[in-house]
Parts: C-alpha cells; sequence; structure tokens
C-alpha cells in the first residue's frame, strides 16, 4: 500500500507568517490528493482537491501544490482562526491514507 | 442541503457487534460514494472504507485494519448507509464519521464507539 508521510507534525507561527505543510506519497499517486482542516473539537472540512483545487467558500491565503509525489499546502498569511490540525489523503485507489497530520497553532 | 447524521454509537464490550448508521438527506446515498471515516481520542483520522455508488455496482473497500469484521451497506428506500461492525476490538474505540464524496466532502457529526469491558 502507498504511505503518505506527512511533515512536520506541529509548528508554531506567527499571525501573517507563511506557512508551509509538506505530504509524500511513497509512490506516485497523480493528482489525487485531498487537505483537510480540523479545527479543535470540530468535524473536519474539506480545504483542497486534485492537489491544487480549492473547495468552494476556502480562504485564497490557502494554496495547494505538487512536485512529483511530493505535494504541499500553504497558508500564505497565517490567521488566528487557522489553528487546526491539518491532513492530507490520498484517493487515487483504496486504501484511501491519511498522512498523520499537521498541528498549527499561533506562536 | 446535504445532511448527515450518524447514530448507533454505544459502549460495548470486545468481541461484540455494533451497526452504525448514517441517515442521509438532500440527495440519493445509492448516486454517491458513502465512506466511513473514524478519529480514535486524541489521534488523527483514519479511512475505514467505503461504498461506491450504484453506478460502479456499490463495489466496496476497506481498510486492513477492519476487512473482514466491518461492513459497509446501504438502503436506498431509508435512504441510509451502515456500518456493521462485528469482533470489535478495544482498539476499535474512536468516533466514527460518515461521508459522501470522494474526496470527503460532506461529513456528518460523527457518533461514538467504545470498545471496553
Amino acid at each position: 500500500d502507498i504511505q503518505m508521510t506527512q511533515s512536520p507534525s506541529s509548528l508554531s507561527a506567527s499571525v501573517g507568517d507563511r506557512v508551509t505543510i509538506t505530504c509524500r506519497a511513497s509512490q506516485g499517486i497523480g493528482s489525487s490528493l485531498a487537505w483537510y482542516q480540523q479545527k479543535p473539537g470540530k468535524v473536519p472540512k474539506l480545504l483542497i482537491y486534485t492537489a491544487s483545487t480549492l473547495q468552494s467558500g476556502v480562504p485564497s491565503r490557502f494554496s495547494g501544490s505538487t512536485s512529483g509525489t511530493d505535494f504541499t499546502l500553504t497558508i500564505s498569511s497565517l490567521q488566528p482562526e487557522d489553528v487546526a490540525t491539518y491532513y492530507c489523503q490520498k484517493y487515487n485507489s483504496a486504501p484511501l491514507t491519511f498522512g498523520g497530520g499537521t498541528k498549527v497553532d499561533i506562536k | 442541503e446535504v445532511q448527515l447524521v450518524e447514530s448507533g454509537g454505544d459502549l460495548v464490550q470486545p468481541g461484540r457487534s455494533l451497526r452504525l448508521s448514517c441517515s442521509a438527506s438532500g440527495f440519493i446515498v445509492g448516486d454517491f460514494a458513502m465512506s466511513w471515516v473514524r478519529q480514535a481520542p486524541g489521534e488523527g483520522l483514519e479511512w475505514v472504507g467505503f461504498i461506491r455508488s450504484k453506478f460502479y455496482d456499490d463495489t466496496r473497500d476497506y481498510a486492513a485494519s477492519v476487512k473482514g469484521r466491518f461492513t459497509i451497506s446501504r438502503d436506498d428506500s431509508k435512504n441510509i448507509a451502515y456500518l456493521q461492525m462485528n469482533s470489535l476490538k478495544t482498539e476499535d474505540t474512536a468516533v466514527y464519521y460518515c461521508i459522501r464524496d470522494i474526496p470527503l466532502r460532506f461529513w456528518g457529526q460523527g457518533t461514538l464507539v467504545t470498545v471496553s469491558s
């Protein structure tokens, strides 16, 4: 099975900082990669799919990119409401594996 | 409006069975892939399995950790998706979410399953 390795596992940044989270697939998955945001005590929410397509209603400070089997979620200017855990997930074929998550908080 | 409401979570002993329900409104469950994802307390997300839409012959896939023990089904007449969980283990303790679409676009609020003696 394809493994999804997400890094870092946690980070602390200041409001306004640019934040980058990486997810690496152990084999090629094309662009079948989604990012989810889970705020504390809340249900996860789809942010980005097909590696770089923003889900409707998601602020434009979020973006996704890919380079081969490396996928990146970028928050261009971190806001207090972005405190959350972020997960990547492959969905090209089963199993639809999640990355381990990245917890983002404010410094 | 798409809504998903899970129910059926409970405290059960290891080795017992439990069936979770996911009541859908705003769409027909048979027209979409329906997935289950779980989250153990303080842990990350784990994909459990899904059932494809009727357009893909209702085929199913499961995570290795639940294959042979869990079964996903649906009742189009009631517009409900199910997760039948047999031979439950303590490590199955989690909040279980029902989700529509792949990628996972519409989520229910989750239902807590606790497996403990």
